[in-house]
């Protein structure tokens, strides 16, 4: 089994609906992330948690809300979904201070 | 800021050698990491240095000088299963536990 999943794995949805990315994992880390990735552009970091009472915003957290459910579930929003939020959604975990980040296989996100 | 960089593509021929160099701006991090990632796929955890020097896992090995703000991915014997997008990747510090990430190089392999 995955250490790290995410569903969906893809969705096509409307402009101004609300969606709700889940990742889930069986590392026992206790930080989790929410990574967008665009052509070109790399992972940039939206989100990210260091336990269920510790939520901080990454470089581009606008339009985007989460919820860390448990140690294990960290969630990622779009409170209403439009265009350029098409993307490929990665979530990630890592143990205190290290460098290593495990990542999920991905939910592949259409906005039309 | 902080930054690294990185050529967006670079080609080599199988059976190879192809080198991926990294350069950044950052005023202080733990180590380099690199990460490749294939097509429809998740990045996956590669190497790290902490260290400056040449770390060594198999075909590849990964080589960091702080005082040159540069690094590089080494891939010997390429095989065609390579053909994917690598990026390098520092843990700055006092920055929580936040990584920044280059915006990765598709590396394409020729038969």
């Amino acid at each position: 089994d995955a250490d790290v999943t995410q569903t969906p794995r893809n969705r096509i949805t409307k402009t101004g609906k609300r969606i709700m990315l889940e990742c889930s994992q069986t590392k026992g880390h206790d930080r989790m992330y929410w990574y967008r990735q665009d052509p070109g552009l790399g992972l940039r970091l939206i989100y990210y948690s260091f336990d269920v009472k510790d939520i901080n915003k990454g470089e581009i957290s606008d339009g985007y809300s989460v919820s860390r459910q448990a140690q294990a579930k960290f969630s990622l929003s779009l409170e209403s979904a439009i265009p350029n939020q098409t993307a490929l959604y990665f979530c990630a975990t890592s143990a205190p201070d290290t460098d290593t980040q495990y990542f999920g296989p991905g939910t592949r996100l259409t906005v039309l | 800021g902080q930054s690294l960089e990185q050529p967006s593509e670079v080609t080599a021929v199988e059976g190879a050698i192809v080198q991926i160099n990294c350069t950044y701006q950052t005023s202080g991090f733990y180590g380099l990491s690199w990460y490749q990632q294939h097509d429809g796929g998740a990045p996956t955890f590669l190497s790290y240095n902490g260290l400056d020097g040449l770390e060594e896992t198999g075909r590849f090995s990964s080589f960091l000088s702080r005082s040159d703000s540069y690094g590089y991915l080494l891939l010997q014997e390429l095989q065609m299963k390579d053909s994917a997008s690598y990026f390098c990747a520092v843990r700055p510090l006092n920055r929580d536990d936040k990584i920044i990430f280059g915006k990765g190089t598709r590396l394409h392999i020729l038969p």
